[in-house]
Parts: structure tokens; C-alpha cells; sequence
């Protein structure tokens, strides 16, 4: 079974320019996530997805942070325009839910620095 | 925030059992307790996850109190591999993860 996808594996960027990383959960998986991981800390939860709809999205900074997942399969998250302490690591992760499983199955993640 | 508390750091001699504690006293009845590790510069990976009975599987074993307000992750035969950060999670079924600090093993040749 292939693993969750994610690209690009690095990303430099300026502040004050846009980004954009991609992720492909596992097959079948209707729940995905977009993770962030500041240097030193745990992943923290940015936005969760079942299927194509938003399930939570409170710690997502909307005003330059958006995500979306429109055929319920792939998504992208984009940040425009970055800032200095957006630099970490974006983690995706998925989960079936089917029989009762509720394991999330992490990607390798995108490591983004902003300059 | 997180619900439980991690030692920072701890060491282990290749081929010994690691035994990683967790604290989690606040725990509610239906929350399970989840071991998730991270090895350097990838995802995190799911260990495993129990309620109230220990479990075991390929990777490792959890033993959880009968008060279940703590618990241990065992890794039988520590490897050289097995270095990460050891998070303990405490969540009901398909609520999300909140990740604490993890406690960084390093397993000693």
C-alpha cells in the first residue's frame, strides 16, 4: 500500500511570497490533514478534511493560510504572503475511520523556509 | 494543549528493553492512549493505542494502569533505529491529535 505523498520536500521562499505544497493521502482515506511543525515542537493541527468538506479549521490563520480538497482526494495548502515564522515543516496525514480504525498515517512533509 | 506529561529526554543501550513513561491523569472514560514516534526528518508514524488492557503488536508493547492515569511504551529489544521522538496522545476515538513535546530516545551502541 503506497504511502501518503507529499511535494515538494523543500521549499526556500522570501517573506512576502507564496508557496503552495501538495498532498495525496492513501487510497480510500476520507479524512486528511494539514500539520505544521515549528523546529523543536510537536505537529499541531491546522485543518481537517472529510472528504471535500472542512471539518475543523480553528487553528488555520485564514488570513493567509487556505487549503482545499475538491474532489475529496488531493489537496493543497497554500500560504500567501508568507512570513518569517511561517518556516517549518507542513505535515499531511490521512485516515480511513473504516472499521473503527482511527490511526493517522503522516507524509513525510514539506520543509518550508522563509528568508 | 496536550493531556499528558513526558519525560524531556531519555537513554537506552542497544538490545535492552526501553520503557517510556507517561502521565495522564486527567484522562476521561472513553479517551484511548496513543504512542506515535518521529524519527528524524519524517512523519510521524502510529505505534500503537489501547483504552484500559495492555496491548501488544509488532513494534511494541503498552501497559496502561488500572487507575489508567498512566501509562508505558515498551520497546523489547531496543535498535539503533528505533532513535525518535516518542509522543503519548491521549484522545477519544477520531478526535484529532494534539501533539505534546514527545520525549527524544536515543538508543546507545
Amino acid at each position: 500500500e503506497a504511502g501518503v505523498a507529499q511535494s515538494p520536500r523543500y521549499k526556500i521562499i522570501e517573506k512576502r511570497q507564496s508557496v503552495a505544497f501538495w498532498c495525496n493521502p492513501i487510497s480510500g482515506h476520507a479524512t486528511l490533514y494539514w500539520y505544521q511543525q515549528i523546529l523543536g515542537q510537536g505537529p499541531k493541527l491546522l485543518i481537517q478534511f472529510q472528504n471535500n468538506g472542512v471539518v475543523d479549521d480553528s487553528q488555520l490563520p485564514k488570513d493567509r493560510f487556505s487549503a482545499e480538497r475538491l474532489k475529496g482526494v488531493d489537496s493543497t495548502l497554500k500560504i500567501q504572503p508568507a512570513k518569517l515564522e511561517d518556516s517549518a515543516v507542513y505535515l499531511c496525514a490521512s485516515t480511513s475511520l473504516a472499521g473503527g480504525r482511527y490511526e493517522q498515517y503522516f507524509g513525510p512533509g514539506t520543509r518550508l523556509t522563509v528568508t | 494543549d496536550a493531556k499528558t506529561t513526558q519525560p524531556t529526554s531519555m537513554d537506552c543501550a542497544e538490545g535492552r528493553a526501553a520503557n517510556l513513561p507517561c502521565n495522564h491523569s486527567t484522562i476521561s472514560g472513553n479517551e484511548y492512549v496513543y504512542w506515535y514516534r518521529q524519527i528524524h526528518s519524517q512523519g510521524p508514524q502510529y505505534i500503537i493505542h489501547g483504552l484500559k488492557n495492555n496491548e501488544t503488536n509488532e513494534m511494541a508493547s503498552l501497559i496502561i494502569t488500572e487507575d489508567r492515569k498512566s501509562s508505558t511504551l515498551i520497546l523489547p529489544h531496543a535498535t539503533l533505529r528505533d532513535t525518535a521522538v516518542y509522543y503519548c496522545i491521549v484522545r477519544a476515538q477520531a478526535q484529532k491529535l494534539v501533539f505534546g513535546q514527545g520525549t527524544r530516545l536515543t538508543i546507545n551502541p
